[in-house]
């Protein structure tokens, strides 16, 4: 079964742009996570998707934001883009059996966002 | 709000020598706890995980960790290192969510580089 994976790898933008980032879950998986990682702050969550709705959402500003397609497939979007947004952006899908939620994130190779 | 601590920023060992990481977390009750390893570049490969049951978990690539609730620990031990287990490894805690709409989410300890040394 193939893994998470995520497009692009690399990206360089300027400030002021905007990105959107794109994951491909395990097939069968149904829950899509975002989390951002760098030097300063580690690794923080950004937000979770469930069935295309938006479940959970970590402290991050309203230029952050997402989706998920009806095949489970997340983008994340990135509007207004700052120094301090250059970061590892990973994914990570889990099957989600809802009720007892005993699941595991299994994370993509991530993307790495330079913004000049 | 739960939290997670590994103590050692950085831990330099011996190839062949044993290795143990250090995971403490914080929350109301026993969450899921799991050990993640990342390659320079690289995403987060799951190592293993606790939910429940027996307090001894084995992983992959001979790791294995020890859960102690009355210590609010997870450590992370290795008899034998290699020289491919040079990483940076995460300690992350998930809340046993019991609901559709549950703050399902992992928190990151801030993560311990391994270097080995020949």
């Amino acid at each position: 079964k193939a893994g998470v994976t995520q497009t692009p790898r690399y990206l360089i933008k300027t400030r002021g742009q905007q990105v959107t980032l794109s994951c491909s879950p395990i097939s069968g998986h149904r829950s899509v996570s975002w989390y951002q990682q760098t030097p300063g702050q580690g690794l923080q969550f950004l937000f979770e998707y469930f069935s295309e709705t938006q479940r959970n959402k970590g402290n991050f500003p309203g230029r952050f934001s997402g989706r998920q397609f009806s095949n489970s497939r997340s983008e994340m979007n990135v509007s207004t883009l700052e120094l301090g947004d250059s970061a590892l952006y990973l994914c990570a899908s889990s099957w989600d059996p809802g009720q007892t939620s005993t699941d595991t994130q299994y994370f993509g190779p991530g993307t790495r966002l330079t913004v000049l | 709000a739960q939290s997670v601590t590994q103590p050692d920023i950085h831990i330099t060992v011996s190839e062949g020598a044993s290795l143990e990481l250090r995971c403490n977390y914080s929350y109301g009750a026993t969450p899921y706890l799991f050990w993640y390893v990342q390659s320079p570049g690289q995403g987060l490969q799951l190592l293993l995980k606790y939910f429940s049951g027996d307090t001894l978990v084995q992983g992959i690539k001979g790791f294995e960790a020890e859960f102690k609730r009355s210590q609010s620990s997870f450590n992370l031990r290795k008899p034998s290192v290699h020289w491919s287990d040079a990483a940076e490894y995460f300690c992350a805690v998930h809340p046993p969510t019991i609901s559709n709409f549950g703050n399902e989410k992992l928190t990151f300890g801030t993560g311990t580089r391994l270097t080995i040394i020949p």
